[in-house]
């Protein structure tokens, strides 16, 4: 059973560009979690789905952010005009319906140019 | 709000040493607690858990008990080994619809010495 995949593992923008980000939950999970990492500092939280839907979207910064969860296909976290303080590891996390344990991703290492 | 506070690193321990790594928590709620670890370069390893006061999660040789009274869930290993140096994060939630994120502490680095 393969586990929560995220892609690309490492990404490189310049200023300004636009950054997507993919993560694919564990076979069956439909619940999905979004997590920022900046350097020497813990997870924060910022978005949780349901297929079709945001759940909690507190920790997402106001402007430039947004997430998905479509019906087909992984979720995407997409950050518009990206700038220096993006840089970070950005972490998924799944869990099925039915529990709470989330299980993480390996992450996306954003770097911003 | 809900929050977390984890002992301050990095902490260097020598093989075989006792390891307890603190953490307090402040929830409005009757939180689940937790402990991950992080591995260089990896995504981040559920360790153990509690769900309720008093329950005592376990794994891998490590321990930590769900203590109310004093809002805590201190980390603790009897003999650490080289192969547990990662960075260890404590995490609560409170598993209420709409409300099941996870709140993680800063983390602890810890590197064991041969």
């Amino acid at each position: 059973n393969a586990g929560v995949m995220q892609n690309p593992r490492h990404l490189v923008r310049r200023r300004g560009q636009e950054a997507r980000l993919r993560c694919s939950p564990m076979k069956g999970h439909s619940h999905v979690y979004w997590y920022r990492q900046l350097p020497e500092e813990g997870l924060k939280f910022m978005v949780y789905l349901q297929k079709e839907n945001i759940i909690d979207e507190s920790g997402m910064p106001k402007e430039r952010f947004s997430a998905e969860f479509p019906k087909e296909g992984p979720s995407i976290l997409r950050i518009q005009q990206v700038v220096r303080g993006d840089s970070a590891a950005y972490f998924c996390a799944s869990s099925p319906s039915d529990s709470y344990e989330q299980y993480f991703g390996p992450g996306t290492r954003l770097t911003v140019t | 709000g809900d929050s977390v506070t984890q002992m301050e690193g990095p902490v260097t321990l020598s093989e075989e040493a006792f390891l307890t790594i603190n953490c307090t928590y402040t929830a409005t709620g009757y939180p689940s607690l937790f402990w991950y670890v992080q591995y260089p370069g990896e995504g981040l390893q559920l360790l153990l858990k509690a769900t309720k006061a008093d329950d005592k999660g376990s794994n891998k040789g490590f321990e930590a008990t769900y203590r109310k009274e004093t809002t805590s869930f201190h980390l603790e290993k009897g003999s650490v080994q080289v192969s547990d140096s990662a960075v260890y994060f404590c995490a609560l939630s409170l598993f209420d619809f709409g409300n099941e994120k996870l709140t993680f502490g800063t983390g602890t680095r810890l590197t064991i010495i041969p």
